[in-house]
């Protein structure tokens, strides 16, 4: 099957700080989709992105797909922005929804 | 964006009784629908995709009659575990996609003692 890998696996920033979170798989994939899972549990739909940039305010992701990649990018962070970020696709057979290993994101006022 | 409601978000239930989570897409009809488990610290594992009017398909190492799965209408799927035990209890989330996004209930985290 796909394989993902998401990295950092845990990032530890100060507020204000940049950061860039990095999703590679292993096959061509379509409908790439970020969220953040907050403290309580929910998954909060971040991008839905199939290829190219898009920009939400502070968050922007890039997929490349012909190389097998998307970023997300957030800017001067906020301790809100705390949580576990997964980029997560279907698996285009059976049209389930695969989610990455995802990168824990800890943001120091 | 599109909303999935499920309940309860928390249950405790004595080990041995069963317990029912619902999941309902709010404001869009939903043909598949999916169940997700979720232990601490770790990714969200796929255990079922469940089509409107039929069984639900099963990921490999998921008990079928352990965890059971009806779609009753395109905007309702219910997840019953049956006999719970204390290795049950973990963090469910359900799933439904619209026209290629999937959109996620906020999760039930059940504590089986």
């Amino acid at each position: 099957g796909i394989q993902v890998e998401q990295s950092p696996p845990d990032l530890i920033l100060q507020e204000g700080a940049n950061s860039t979170l990095r999703c590679n798989f292993s096959d061509s994939v379509n409908n790439l989709q970020w969220f953040h899972q907050n403290p309580w549990g929910q998954l909060i739909n971040l991008f839905y992105i199939p290829s190219g940039t898009k920009q939400n305010g502070r968050l922007s992701a890039t997929t490349v797909a012909t190389e097998r990649y998307s970023l997300l990018y957030i800017s001067s962070s906020q301790t809100t922005d705390s949580g576990v970020y997964f980029c997560a696709w279907p698996y285009s057979s059976a049209s389930k929804i695969i989610f990455g290993s995802g990168t824990r994101l800890s943001i120091r006022p | 964006g599109a909303v999935v409601s499920q309940h309860p978000s928390r249950v405790i239930c004595k080990s041995g009784t069963s317990v029912k989570i619902e999941c309902r897409s709010l404001d869009f009809q939903a043909t598949t629908m999916f169940w997700y488990r979720q232990f601490p610290k770790q990714s969200l594992m796929l255990m079922a995709t469940s089509n409107e009017g039929s069984k639900a398909t099963y990921e490999q190492g998921v008990e079928k009659d352990k965890f059971l799965i009806n779609h009753a209408s395109l905007t309702l799927s219910t997840l019953t575990v049956t006999s719970a035990h204390p290795e049950d209890s973990s963090f469910y989330i359900c799933s439904a996609r619209g026209q290629g996004e999937a959109f996620f209930g906020q999760g039930t985290r059940l504590t089986v003692v």
